[in-house]
């Protein structure tokens, strides 16, 4: 069963904008907190942020703040990554991640994940 | 902002253990036993194979250890076995700046 679906892959120019969703399965949504990881190609995974979509409470990694958003959408059980001004070196394939409950802090089930291309 | 340091590739023979180191500080893999380990096959996604240090997700199998001693936690691979070449990536929840903080990442080889 899955229970992260996350969309298609995108091309952006710099200084653009793009946003990645991922679906998640009923129980999922309801009971997890959602991550969203990222990986450059040919190197390491990078932590992004967090939203607990059940009172859509949010942290982001110092890194990133200002410049991206975790939002959810309870009536498609969705949550969504936006990222602004992109530049080339946000090129990266961009995971969702569901934390283990209760509050388990590891990464037990992922997306499939998202290429997002930044390129003039 | 810095990542867990690991050892950039480890190899072993078939049969053969290896052991990743994943060096932190007094505020992320010091501080609590919230540690994870991540197995990733070229071009799929990251799988938990061990969770609060040394804990061990229902299908994983019991080659797969880990420890963890004052800022260092560490992964072993016991019985390697060919299906285990993959990347390898801990996690440690807690830092400075950051909620959770990935390693840099070790290559695995089996020879």
């Amino acid at each position: 069963q899955v229970q992260l679906m996350q969309s298609g892959a995108e091309v952006k120019k710099p200084g653009a904008s793009v946003k990645v969703s991922c679906k998640a399965s009923g129980d999922t949504f309801n009971n997890h907190y959602i991550h969203w990881v990222r990986q450059a190609p040919g190197e390491g995974l990078e932590w992004m942020g967090l939203i607990n979509p059940r009172d859509d409470s949010i942290d982001y990694a110092q890194k990133f703040q200002g410049r991206v958003t975790v939002t959810r959408d309870t009536s498609t059980s969705t949550i969504y990554l936006d990222l602004i001004n992109l530049r080339s070196d946000d090129t990266a394939v961009y995971y969702c991640a569901r934390e283990a409950a209760p509050a388990g802090r590891n990464f037990d089930s992922w997306g499939q994940g998202t290429l997002v291309t930044v390129s003039s | 902002q810095s990542a867990l340091t690991q050892p950039r590739s480890v190899s072993g023979s078939p049969g053969q253990s290896v052991t990743i180191s994943c060096t932190g500080t007094s505020s992320d893999v010091g501080a609590h036993k919230y540690v994870s380990w991540y197995q990733q096959h070229p071009g799929k996604a990251p799988k938990v194979i061990i969770y609060d240090v040394s804990k061990r997700p229902s299908g994983v199998p019991d080659r797969f250890s880990g420890s963890k001693s004052g800022y260092t936690a560490s992964l072993t691979i016991s019985g390697l076995q060919a299906e285990d070449e993959a990347d390898y990536y801990c996690c440690s929840y807690g830092g400075t700046y950051f909620t959770y903080a990935f390693g840099t990442g070790t290559e695995v080889t089996v020879l």
